[in-house]
């Protein structure tokens, strides 16, 4: 799997937009961008999942740079339920022989100010 | 919403005995996995499960797991004889098609005491 590099944390206001950024250079043609999240004492939850388009889904935006070495997680309107862990995957799948690993890393602990 | 459904929420057992985790993954999703996290510490990756059979393995995952899909909803992960480091956070998760979103279970807390 290609590599991903996050800050570790940041942090952000409520109602205010959020851009969680992520940096996956060595990521190849087929490798999928997925960011998942984990709040306190919960399992992963997916949030999106893009490839080369931006995405957008009812929980976020997902800009993908154009050169795919980067990406960049929007959050519209934070909330206190957004605090979180949040995770950037570069996910591999060459000819179908990976059969969905994530490999996770530290992530991005977000903190939302009242 | 659908989800994934694992039991039980903790277990407390004694190191060198068995434990089984049950999850039920959503019903149409055809890709099973497990994973684990020591407290504090990443979601590490144990193992998928596609088509009744084991597909990837990490190698945390060792001759003491094992994986079972017995009926046409559980999924389980057994550990033969627990060691103390085994004590972390399972989740199981599961996907419609590999290239999706998964969706992760809420958790089995196992402590080996």
């Amino acid at each position: 799997d290609a590599k991903t590099t996050q800050p570790n944390s940041m942090e952000s206001n409520e109602e205010e937009p959020v851009h969680l950024p992520c940096n996956h250079s060595t990521i190849s043609g087929t490798d999928y961008i997925h960011w998942y999240r984990q709040l306190p004492s919960q399992g992963p939850e997916y949030v999106i999942h893009g490839l080369t388009s931006n995405v957008n889904n009812r929980m976020a935006s997902l800009a993908i740079a154009e050169d795919r070495k980067s990406s960049t997680l929007i959050l519209h309107r934070a909330t206190l339920r957004d605090a979180a862990v949040y995770y950037c995957i570069s996910f591999f799948n060459a000819g179908g022989t990976s059969y969905g690993k994530l490999t996770f890393g530290q992530g991005t602990i977000l903190t939302v100010h009242p | 919403e659908p989800e994934v459904t694992q039991t039980p929420s903790h277990q407390v057992t004694q190191m060198g005995q068995e434990v089984i985790l049950r999850c039920v993954p959503i019903s149409n999703h055809l890709y099973f996995y497990w994973y684990r996290q020591i407290l504090g510490q990443k979601v590490e990756f144990l193992v998928s499960f596609y088509n009744n059979e084991i597909s990837e393995k990490s190698e945390i995952f060792d001759d003491q797991f094992s994986v079972e899909r017995p009926d046409g909803s559980n999924f389980t992960l057994k550990i033969r004889s627990t060691k103390l480091e085994d004590s972390a956070m399972y989740f199981c998760a599961s996907s419609e098609v590999m290239q999706g979103g998964y969706t992760f279970g809420s958790g089995t807390r196992l402590t080996v005491v």
